[in-house]
């Protein structure tokens, strides 16, 4: 069974660029959820899907970030435009609904805003 | 945001039992305690996670203190791939987002 994927692994962009950073969860697996870590801090979480509705995006920095999960399988988080601060480790989870709130990570995209 | 209180750092002889402490003393009735690691340049993995009553299973053991205020994740016979950030969270059974805390970074020694 193929677990969470994120591409790209790794993306460097200039300040003021746009960047869509895709995730695909587990197959049947109805909640997303995306996290990050900036430089220096702890994992912080951004919103959570379940199929294609955004349950919660409490965590959703501004209104710079986008995220989508069109027909309530793949995700995206599109950042426009990007800031510096904005660098850091993005991570997507997948979980199945009454699953314990199990959460299984990607490996995670590394972006770096110049 | 739930808080947790660990230790930054420990170390641990490879083939010795690893205890890694936890406190959640505002954790509240229905609310569970996961553990997390994160080797590096990985993402988190999922470990073990209990309510009330000690859990273990293929990879450690959980023990929960009566109040439920504290916890101890052990690893019975470290290995050198057990070196990672470790995570105590407490969140609902529910599908919610984990609050992650700054975690215990274990070192294993061969």
């Amino acid at each position: 069974e193929a677990g969470v994927t994120q591409f790209p692994s790794h993306s460097v962009i200039e300040k003021g660029q746009t960047v869509t950073l895709r995730c695909d969860p587990i197959s049947g697996h109805d909640n997303l959820y995306w996290y990050r870590r900036v430089m220096g801090k702890e994992i912080k979480f951004l919103l959570h899907f379940v199929k294609e509705s955004k349950q919660d995006e409490s965590g959703m920095p501004n209104n710079r970030f986008l995220a989508e999960r069109t027909g309530g399988t793949y995700s995206t988080l599109k950042v426009q435009p990007a800031e510096l601060e904005d660098s850091g480790v993005y991570f997507c989870a997948s979980s199945l609904s009454l699953a314990k709130n199990i959460q299984y990570f990607g490996a995670g995209t590394r972006l770096s805003v110049l | 945001d739930a808080k947790t209180t660990q230790p930054p750092s420990m170390d641990c002889a490879e083939g010795r039992a690893a205890n890694l402490p936890c406190n959640h003393s505002t954790i509240s009735g229905n609310e569970y305690v996961y553990w997390y690691r994160q080797i590096h340049s990985q993402g988190p993995q999922y470990i073990i996670h209990g309510l009330k009553n000690n859990e273990t299973n293929e990879m450690a053991s959980l023990i929960i203190t009566e109040d439920r205020k504290s916890s101890t994740l052990i690893l019975p016979h470290a290995t050198l791939r057990d070196t990672a950030v470790y995570y105590c969270i407490y969140t609902n059974f529910g599908n919610e987002k984990l609050t992650f805390g700054t975690g215990t970074r274990l070192t294993i020694i061969p």
